[in-house]
């Protein structure tokens, strides 16, 4: 597609259940990044990939998150046992190539990720 | 201390006024970023910076790489610049900070 393709849009869910999210980068952009933004909030790094392989995974807050993207194009965030913590917008980027010196980060438009 | 501070956090403008937002940090970045997210939520990338000035239109961002400091200057205001302006650092350790909220009004 033209853009980065998040899916769902909207994800309302409850205490404990486990939740993925999609993004579907721009073709050809090797890399891949995931963050999280609150309300009120500036985004948060969560984990970041150069290919199929996660270059940074620093951000994610626990072991319940867990990325992959195993064909170095679309990638998915796993979330198991959501907390209400957990509700925030999920917000995916890619670029052309990755590194200290990247290039325009493209934005898709986030998943709105709601625990009950 | 947060390792990205941005100021200020909320900004109230009249049309065709001179805006500065300003981006300070503490950690080595071989580059920084401009982003804007509108009220809808979408997020685009205004400039990337590794060293000097770079202007684009009405906007105007510098970076002092040895003060660790990058402002965002929008010229001639417009209520279509309403928007959240982060600050996103490009470092070993990707950072952002929590944003300008700026409201121009006509």
């Amino acid at each position: 597609g033209a853009g980065v393709s998040q899916t769902p849009s909207n994800k309302v869910t409850e205490k404990g259940k486990y939740v993925e999210l999609r993004c579907d980068p721009i073709s050809g952009h090797t890399a891949l990044y995931w963050y999280r933004q609150s309300l009120g909030q500036g985004p948060e790094f969560l984990i970041y990939f150069q290919g199929t392989g996660a270059a940074d995974d620093s951000g994610l807050p626990n072991d319940r998150f867990f990325a992959v993207r195993p064909e170095g194009s679309v990638s998915t965030l796993k979330i198991q046992r959501t907390e209400r913590g957990d509700s925030a917008v999920y917000l995916c980027a890619s670029s052309l190539s990755g590194g200290l010196d990247t290039g325009e980060l493209f934005f898709g438009e986030g998943s709105r990720l709601t625990v009950l | 201390k947060n390792e990205v501070e941005q100021s200020p956090q909320n900004l109230t403008a009249q049309e065709g006024e001179f805006i500065t937002i300003n981006c300070s940090y503490s950690v080595g970045i071989s580059a920084l970023h401009w982003l804007q997210q509108h009220p809808g939520g979408g997020i685009v990338s205004l400039f990337m910076l590794s060293s000097g000035k770079k202007k684009h239109g009405r906007l105007i961002a510098t970076i002092n790489i040895q003060e660790k400091h990058s402002s965002l200057h929008i010229t001639a205001s417009h209520p279509r610049d309403s928007a959240v302006y982060i600050c996103d650092l490009r470092s070993i350790l990707m950072r952002f900070g929590a944003g300008t909220r700026l409201t121009v009004k006509p």
